[in-house]
């Protein structure tokens, strides 16, 4: 079934380690998309990918990372987590950067 | 500041009709969203506005007033089903999306 997929769908992580969220997609869409989603608040974009190749920050780029070396992947990284990064994190892609976005089932990721 | 207002929490009857406002303040439009979440899962894609009026699609309803900065989604014939939040975003003049806190839909049966 073509779609994204997210790995691991929830990790518990101690304050300081490093983490890799995994995002692949198979429906060759262009733009891919990094949310995090918090109790009370919007989506709000941590970085963002128009083509493989670039990529762009978004809103809440502070304390992440990311990469886009092919059109598939496009993993989200925490180079030191810390607490207030306690979230669910959605992936998304759409066909082309105005598009209807299609996410994740979402990564829930807990920093003690 | 960019802003999007929706209301926190609704309430419904099945096989009633429900309507779910947003009013947003962004710098430029290019067009609105409205997605679906079930609790615990991922957003889904209900509709895309970007000139005036309304657009229909089976049981949900989508309108914008661009002059008034005005949505609202409209859910004929309530089922169980349709408990989830509800989540307005507008695209900026940047083609940023802009995202609401959603709203929550409670049916009663």
């Amino acid at each position: 079934i073509a779609g994204i997929t997210q790995a691991p769908t929830s990790q518990i992580l101690a304050a300081g380690r490093r983490m890799t969220l995994r995002c692949t997609q198979d429906m060759r869409h262009n733009a891919m998309y990094w949310y995090r989603q918090d109790l009370g608040l919007g989506l709000r974009l941590i970085h963002y990918s128009n083509t493989a190749g670039t990529t762009g920050k978004g809103e809440v780029p502070d304390g992440y990372s990311v990469s886009r070396a092919n059109t598939d992947d496009f993993p989200l990284t925490l180079a030191s987590a810390v607490p207030s990064q306690t979230s669910v994190y959605f992936c998304a892609s759409s066909e082309r950067s105005t598009g209807e976005l299609f996410f994740g089932e979402g990564s829930r990721l807990t920093v003690l | 500041g960019q802003n999007i207002d929706q209301p926190t929490e609704m309430t419904a009857t099945e096989g009633a009709i429900v309507q779910i406002n947003c009013t947003y303040q962004t710098s430029g439009f290019n067009g609105l969203f409205w997605y679906q979440q079930h609790a615990g899962e991922a957003p889904t894609f209900l509709s895309y506005n970007v000139l005036d009026g309304l657009e229909e699609k089976g049981r949900f309803s989508s309108f914008l007033s661009r002059s008034k900065g005005y949505s609202y989604l409209l859910l004929k014939e309530l089922q169980m089903k349709d408990s989830a939040s509800y989540l307005c975003a507008v695209m900026d003049s940047n083609y940023q999306l802009i995202w609401g806190a959603g709203t929550k839909l409670i049916i009663k049966p």
